[in-house]
């Protein structure tokens, strides 16, 4: 399940499940959007990327679905395993021709054996 | 293993003191960035830096001073800073992109505290 509160929402899931984790972005002009996975003691890692242009874009076990209607953005991640368990970020992109990545409040991934 | 390399790991200082954290990257990428990140907390940006030249300052308060003496290499100088100033600073680094920054590539971080 999913818990808000004063701390990261953490979504639990069991292994083998696949996961959903939403976030809501801010900039209707933000042109590009990633997801990032940080392990505890780790800078964040690349995960997928997309452009405004785009709806959705699939990698390996992971998917990204843009809804610029509503301004959200998911990441679907199928099977998940262990070595999933970490925080995850999307990012926006809200700064046009300039680099300016802006990181959302992120979502905490547990997976339970 | 990351590309972009960050030191120290770990740093205590005093509110008095003068340190700085080091950024290296090695891939040729022209874009480089310093974000803070308190804990339960993203990663929030300070500078970015395209082709050596400081592009955006997010309105961090004069008591750190990036640098970016080339274009591997990437400094934060810290003086008279606050406890509450206590994070962890990762550096990133990219290519530079007309529609988006491409993947930022981060480094494991500087923890700093301040006392």
């Amino acid at each position: 399940g999913e818990s808000v509160g004063l701390h990261l929402p953490t979504l639990s899931v069991q292994e083998g499940d696949n996961s959903i984790i939403n976030c809501a972005y801010s900039n209707s002009a933000s042109d590009y959007f990633i997801w990032y996975k940080q392990e505890s003691g780790k800078g964040p890692q690349f995960i997928i990327d997309i452009r405004s242009n785009m709806d959705k874009r699939q990698g390996q076990r992971v998917t990204v679905l843009l809804n610029k209607t509503v301004k959200h953005l998911s990441l679907q991640i199928a099977a998940t395993q262990p070595g999933d368990s970490a925080v995850y970020f999307c990012a926006e992109n809200t700064g046009g021709g300039y680099n300016k990545l802006i990181f959302g409040a992120g979502t905490r991934l547990a997976v339970h054996p | 293993d990351t590309e972009v390399t960050q030191t120290p790991k770990h740093l205590v200082m005093g509110m008095t003191n003068k340190k700085s954290l080091k950024c290296e990257q090695h891939m040729g990428h022209r874009a480089m960035y310093w974000y803070k990140q308190k804990a339960k907390k993203p990663p929030e940006l300070m500078f970015v830096y395209s082709y050596e030249k400081l592009s955006i300052n997010e309105s961090v308060p004069s008591r750190f001073s990036p640098e970016c003496p080339n274009s591997s290499l990437l400094n934060l100088h810290l003086h008279a800073l606050q406890p509450e100033d206590s994070a962890l600073y990762l550096c990133a680094s990219s290519q530079p992109g007309l529609a988006g920054p491409g993947e930022l590539f981060f480094g494991e971080g500087s923890r700093l505290t301040v006392l």
